[in-house]
């Protein structure tokens, strides 16, 4: 049973525009919601995050939006780089661990 | 701060082998863990430790598999014998006590290959 879905494998966005990246999850018991960023070769870096108390948090180019009811969050890059060229993880943070989707691959084209 | 420190970042060995992974965290941080990231289960955890207890080794694949923490700044993940399903990048992350617990700070992986 996968807690944690990332339906889209993959993305590709042109430079400039918006990118929205989603993700679900089906255990309530989630407090804490958080996005990686992975380049190839490295390991993820933390992006953003948000409390399940919020729906919305901003930092700079990027807002994660949760949605308890439907159990869905989302992340927005605006506007999208290419440098921002990576896979997405979405984790979902319950009694001390995280779970993890399987990614999406994010490409901006310049 | 040299972030979380893994070696080695590739290891090559044959089935039956013995391996050997090895993980320095952020000095500070108190909580320590173990993923290992195929294409077919993508991103899993193996096994965390606070303040070097293990805590959940729920997803230790087998007994195969065991790691260690024996002091605040050392780990390891140890894989004997190897096989080829095994061959995987496992990652090694941590993070640091209090409201932050929540974000983890991943090292470089060592990738796996048993031949």
């Amino acid at each position: 049973d996968q807690q944690v879905k990332q339906n889209s494998p993959s993305l590709s966005v042109q430079e400039g525009r918006i990118s929205i990246l989603n993700c679900d999850y089906t255990n309530s018991m989630f407090d804490y919601f958080l996005w990686y960023k992975k380049y190839p070769a490295e390991g993820p870096t933390f992006l953003i995050s948000i409390s399940s108390i919020k729906d919305k948090n901003e930092d700079g180019r990027f807002t994660v939006f949760l949605n308890k009811s439907a159990k869905h969050l989302s992340l927005h890059i605006v506007p999208s780089q290419p440098g921002d060229s990576a896979v997405y993880f979405c984790a979902a943070h319950n009694a001390g661990k995280s779970t993890f989707g399987d990614g999406t691959t994010l490409t901006v084209k310049p | 701060d040299a972030g979380v420190i893994q070696s080695p970042r590739h290891e090559v060995t044959e089935m039956g082998q013995e391996v050997t992974l090895r993980c320095k965290p952020i000095s500070g941080h108190d909580y320590l863990f173990w993923y290992r990231q195929t294409m077919m289960r993508g991103l899993e955890l193996l096994i965390y430790f606070n303040n070097n207890v293990p805590i959940d080794d729920s997803g230790m694949p087998e007994d195969r598999f065991s790691a260690k923490m024996p002091n605040a700044s050392f780990s390891t993940l140890k894989i004997q014998p190897s096989e080829p399903r095994d061959s995987a990048v496992y990652f090694c992350a941590s993070s640091p006590p209090g409201l932050a617990q929540d974000t983890q700070y991943f090292g470089p992986g060592t990738r796996l290959t048993v031949l």
